[in-house]
C-alpha cells in the first residue's frame, strides 16, 4: 500500500536558524499539502501545492512540489518560538484518489 | 466564517457505553472526513463523504464503528460498543472540492474509554 515518508521525525533547533523537512511517496501525487498542528488543536493547512515543480510561500514558509511528483519539501526561515508544533505533509495520490497524511515531524525552538 | 465545529470537546466514558461524536462542516464545503489520531498510529483517514454519501469507509476499523450525514451541515461518528482502544482524538475535517485535498480541521473530540 502507499506510504508517506516523512523526515525527520522530529527536531530541535535555535531560534533564527532555517529548517528543512520533506516527505517522499512511493507513487504519484497529484497535490501536496503541508499542515502544522498545535497542541490540542486540529492541523492547519499551511500551504496546498498542485504542480510538479511549483514552488509556493507563505510568510517564512516556502515548500514545492517535486518534479517527480513523489516528493515535496517545506522550509522555514528564521524560526521563532512559535513555530513549534508538528508538521504534517498529505496529498492525493494519482491512481486511487486517495488521501494519505504523513507520520509528522516535530519542531522544537530553542528562544 | 466560522470553522469546522465539532462537539463535544472532552467525552469521558465506560467500555461498552455507547458514544456519538457530532461535526458541523464549514458552510459550502460539499467534502466531510473522519480521522482518528493516536501516538502509535497518527492520522488515520475513517471515513469520507462526498455531497452526504459516503464515499471510502475503508479506514473504519470494525462494526461497531458507524458514521452518517443526514444532511449537507451536520455528521455524526458512533462507537457502539466502546473500547479502551478507541481511546484517541477524533478529527472532522470539510472541503470544497470533490476530492480529498485542502481539507480544513475541526479542534477535535478527546475520547477516553475507561
Amino acid at each position: 500500500g502507499q506510504q508517506l515518508n516523512q523526515s525527520p521525525q522530529s527536531m530541535f533547533i535555535q531560534e533564527g536558524e532555517d529548517v528543512s523537512m520533506n516527505c517522499t511517496s512511493s507513487s504519484i501525487f497529484n497535490t501536496w499539502l503541508w499542515y502544522k498542528q498545535d497542541p490540542g488543536e486540529g492541523p492547519v493547512l499551511l500551504i496546498a501545492l498542485y504542480k510538479a515543480g511549483e514552488l509556493t510561500s507563505n510568510g517564512r514558509l516556502t515548500a514545492q512540489f517535486g518534479i517527480t511528483r513523489k516528493d515535496s519539501f517545506l522550509n522555514i526561515s528564521a524560526s521563532i518560538p512559535s513555530d513549534v508544533g508538528i508538521y504534517f505533509c498529505a496529498g492525493t495520490d494519482y491512481n486511487f484518489n486517495k488521501f494519505y497524511f504523513g507520520s509528522g515531524t516535530k519542531l522544537n525552538v530553542k528562544p | 466564517d466560522a470553522g469546522v465545529i465539532q462537539s463535544p470537546r472532552h467525552e469521558v466514558t465506560e467500555m461498552g457505553q455507547e458514544v456519538t461524536l457530532r461535526c458541523k462542516p464549514i458552510s459550502g464545503h460539499n467534502s466531510l472526513f473522519w480521522y482518528r489520531q493516536t501516538m502509535m498510529r497518527g492520522l488515520e483517514l475513517l471515513i469520507y463523504f462526498n455531497n452526504n454519501v459516503p464515499i471510502d469507509d475503508s479506514g473504519m476499523p470494525e462494526d461497531r464503528f458507524s458514521a452518517k450525514m443526514p444532511n449537507a451541515s451536520f455528521s455524526t461518528l458512533k462507537i457502539q460498543p466502546s473500547e479502551p482502544r478507541d481511546s484517541a482524538v477524533y478529527f472532522c475535517a470539510s472541503s470544497r472540492s470533490s476530492t480529498p485535498d485542502t481539507q480544513y480541521f475541526g479542534p477535535g473530540t478527546r475520547l477516553t474509554v475507561l
